[in-house]
């Protein structure tokens, strides 16, 4: 297992094009979390999933963000209709958890959004 | 609200000089702390949570409940500690569980 994997590390796309990323997460993790991260700036919460369910969608995600796991392994985070200000890295990280034992992240390397 | 402070973007040190990163959160709750590290052109990783209670790479830190701090700590800093650090908490909050980070800090350790 070559741990968290990414694709495509970097995506270049016009303004209103749709873009779909996608993440491998390491094989036994149960939860999956995205991150958008700006220069200068921290990661920054937009969702995460327990197995193939998704728990949690930041309050501040628009609706053109929407993102899927659908068998409990791999999850895409699909942006619609992308604008400028989409222009990110996009990070996702695993984690397995049991009980109550909140449980490391193991980070991708990340995929560039740039939106010309 | 659930906030994780990191109120210096930057901080440049000699070698050998005593290293401290500031964290300080906002949280109802018990959260559990972390310190995430991301070397150049490495992806982040955890450099270590509170719970453990570990020494890793000469770092330490110390969660104060009264203070809401989490403080991360290096008697000597080396130069390969030049990385980007980036606070972080979880807990159950509304019945789930997420990551908040702070806005990183950048250590400088000059030769």
């Amino acid at each position: 297992d070559t741990g968290v994997s990414q694709d495509p590390r970097h995506k270049i796309t016009k303004r209103g094009q749709n873009v779909t990323f996608r993440c491998d997460p390491i094989s036994e993790h149960n939860r999956l979390y995205w991150y958008r991260q700006t220069l200068g700036q921290g990661p920054e919460f937009l969702t995460y999933f327990q197995n193939e369910a998704q728990l949690e969608k930041s309050r501040l995600l628009s609706d053109r963000f929407s993102a899927e796991r659908p068998k409990g392994s791999f999850s895409t985070l699909e942006i619609q209709r992308t604008e400028q200000g989409d222009s990110a890295m996009y990070l996702c990280a695993s984690s397995f958890v049991q009980g109550a034992n909140t449980g490391e992240l193991f980070f991708g390397e990340g995929s560039r959004l740039t939106v010309l | 609200a659930q906030r994780v402070t990191q109120p210096e973007k930057l901080l440049s040190v000699f070698k050998g000089a005593p290293v401290e990163l500031k964290c300080n959160y906002s949280y109802s709750g018990s959260p559990e702390l972390f310190w995430y590290v991301q070397y150049s052109r490495q992806r982040l990783q955890l450099l270590l949570r509170h719970i453990s209670r570990e020494s890793i790479k000469g770092f330490t830190a110390d969660l104060n409940k009264g203070e809401t701090s989490f403080h991360l700590k290096k008697p000597f800093a080396q130069e390969e500690d030049s990385a980007m650090y980036y606070c972080a908490l979880s807990g159950e909050a509304s019945g789930t569980y997420k990551y908040i980070f702070g806005t990183g800090t950048r250590l400088k350790v000059l030769a």
